[in-house]
Parts: structure tokens; sequence; C-alpha cells
């Protein structure tokens, strides 16, 4: 489950820190947000989910952040832990497309220890 | 419990040559996706069915590429013939229903045309 490599953003942080990682979505339209976590050779995991009407949802961990008016979506993690090390993607949808995800490009965050 | 399996997990093919890619989603879940990775295009929805029946496939690139799912836990991704741009990643992935975001990958098959 190689992620896409060459071009990636990517989030260095101190283990034990909390991670912020940011997305922008398109489509005014979507009302239904994701993210994904990828680790090298494996399939994307979810992870966490928000619908539009809702601006902030809490996970283990983890925390998600919805802004539809600058149309931004952040993932935040608490203590982050070397097995948080992977690729994360947000994906997006909305119902009139019979909620087909489409996901974007990913920033890679890593762990130092 | 089992989860989405996918088969071949590695498939090195020549230019021309059929590959099907096999998929087993998990017992119960009525949707099924095929997504397709690369490092220029990332993922790629080509083509997803709810309860056997396909309901998108606008994603599959061209003709050389057909998708069937015979039956709720079984599905196959065909390529013929295929083509070097074909190498990617292959990912099968499985969810209780269109309506949620949870979607359950396999590991991939990941293909090489050479």
């Amino acid at each position: 489950g190689e992620s896409v490599g060459l071009h990636l953003p990517t989030l260095s942080v101190q283990e034990g820190d909390n991670s912020i990682i940011n997305c922008a979505y398109s489509n005014s339209a979507s009302d239904y947000f994701i993210w994904y976590k990828q680790e090298s050779g494996k399939g994307p995991q979810f992870i966490i989910d928000i619908r539009s009407n809702m601006d902030k949802r809490q996970g283990q961990r983890v925390t998600v952040l919805l802004n539809k008016t600058v149309k931004h979506l952040s993932l935040q993690i608490a203590a982050t832990q070397p097995g948080d090390s992977a690729v994360y993607f947000c994906a997006e949808t909305r119902r009139d497309s019979s909620y087909k995800l489409i996901f974007g490009s990913g920033t890679r965050l890593l762990v130092r220890p | 419990d089992a989860g989405v399996i996918q088969s071949p997990r590695h498939e090195v093919t020549e230019m021309g040559q059929e590959v099907t890619l096999r998929c087993k989603p998990i017992s119960g879940h009525n949707s099924l996706f095929w997504y397709r990775q690369t490092m220029m295009r990332g993922l790629e929805l080509l083509i997803y069915f709810n309860n056997n029946v396909p309901i998108d496939d606008s994603g599959m690139p061209e003709d050389r590429f057909s998708a069937k799912m015979p039956n709720a836990s079984f599905s196959t991704l065909k390529i013929q013939p295929s083509e070097p741009r074909d190498s990617a990643v292959y990912f099968c992935a499985s969810s209780r229903d269109t309506y949620t975001g949870e979607l359950f990958f396999g590991e991939g098959s990941r293909l090489t045309v050479l």
C-alpha cells in the first residue's frame, strides 16, 4: 500500500507533542468528511468522521475540526506516538453523489523519538 | 474477524497480458469499492457496488478495465490488455452500506506491468 510519495507535504513532530494535520476541500456541496491513516504497506484505515452540521468531533486522542466558511478540515492528534507515523488523508463526499468518497493527496506525519 | 482479503498481493506481468485481481469483502457488508493508488494521482475510485450491483463506474479508466461482483462474497477487477501505465496498487474496500464513510480496505494488490 504505497502512498502518494514524491510530493507529499510532511509534518515532523516530537513524540509526546500534539500534531495538527490540515486539509482544504474544494466542493462547497460536500457535507461529510472523513480522515484516514495509511501505514506503509497497508491499506487506508478509518480514523474519524464528521458531518457538516457539526464543527468539532472527538475520538480517542483525535479531534476533527470543520470550518465550512473557509472549507477547511483539520485532524488533531494528542500526545503523538511513534505508531502515529503514517500518511493521513482527508476524504469528502456529499449525499447527492451517493457518498462517493474523494480522497485528498495526503500528509505524511513523522514522529521523532 | 477476517478483514477484506485481496489476491494476489503482488503481480508482475508483461504488457498485453490479462490481469485479474480478486477481492473478498467483509461478511455482511453490502458495498464494495475498487480504488487505485499511484504516486501521481493518489487514491482514485474506480467503481463501486451496492448489493452486488455496480452503482458508479465513472472512474474506470477505459474499456480495458472491467469489474464484476457475482455474489456478496467475491469481486474481480480485470485489465485486458494491461499496459505499463496500469502499474499501481489496487485496493478493494467494503462497507456496511454506501451511507457511511467508514470503509474497510484490504492490503492491496501491487501491479507492475513491464
